[in-house]
């Protein structure tokens, strides 16, 4: 299946900076969501995007359908010790049934 | 809020065991899935099930087979467990077809 490219892998950042990640596919699609994983705990759905262009917030999190819809991009703002986790994009190619995830981005936030 | 259990939070098996992983949703959903999450991998689907008693192969279902007698039982069985089964399994469940799919908190299971 389909994996898509999600970057950074990992990123360190000082709490209150802004934070940008980005996933890409090689085939278009026609919806993107954004999890965030704890440790110990199952992935938990932030944000879902359904149109190109789109602009979607969740407090502090804001995310993008990318206008080619190959891309969509999370970006966290003013982070905070609780951002810590994985965030993982998924995506779902027009005509297909199956979400196709990323590889995750690691955030570690220090105080 | 949609709750999905999986029966345990860690298991040590040894090579050549049978395996069982349990997952159940209280949310009436007809969709239920397994994936497996490995560093650097991240999530891939094993199998999937949009009604009781049908199945449907994922992207890595080798090794692996799923029974769903039940509208909110999903399970995962391992046949004969193996080393390069040691694993993060996670299973997820959504009212529409893969869209806002909603996890459990995951089993990790060591195949020693």
């Amino acid at each position: 299946g389909q994996q898509l490219n999600q970057s950074p892998q990992s990123m360190f950042i000082q709490e209150g900076e802004d934070v940008s990640m980005n996933c890409t596919s090689s085939s278009i699609f026609n919806t993107w969501l954004w999890y965030k994983q704890e440790p110990g705990e199952g992935p938990v759905l932030l944000i879902a995007l359904y149109k190109a262009g789109e602009l979607t917030s969740n407090g502090r999190l804001t995310a993008q359908f990318g206008i080619t819809r190959k891309d969509s991009f999370l970006n966290i703002s003013a982070s905070i010790p609780s951002d810590v986790g994985i965030y993982f994009c998924a995506g779902r190619e027009i005509g297909a049934n199956n979400l196709f995830f990323g590889t995750g981005t690691r955030l570690t936030v220090i105080p | 809020d949609v709750k999905v259990t999986q029966s345990s939070r860690y298991l040590v098996k040894r090579t050549g065991e049978k395996v069982f992983l349990e997952c159940v949703q209280d949310m009436d959903h007809e969709n239920m899935f397994w994936y497996r999450q490995d560093p650097g991998l991240g999530l891939r689907l094993i199998y999937f099930s949009y009604d009781v008693k049908m199945k449907e192969k994922g992207d890595i279902p080798e090794g692996y087979s799923v029974s769903r007698e039940k509208k909110e039982r999903f399970s995962l069985i391992l046949e004969s467990a193996s080393t390069n089964q040691t694993s993060m399994y996670l299973c997820a469940s959504s009212f529409i077809q893969n869209e806002k799919l909603f996890f459990g908190s995951g089993t990790q299971l060591s195949v020693l």
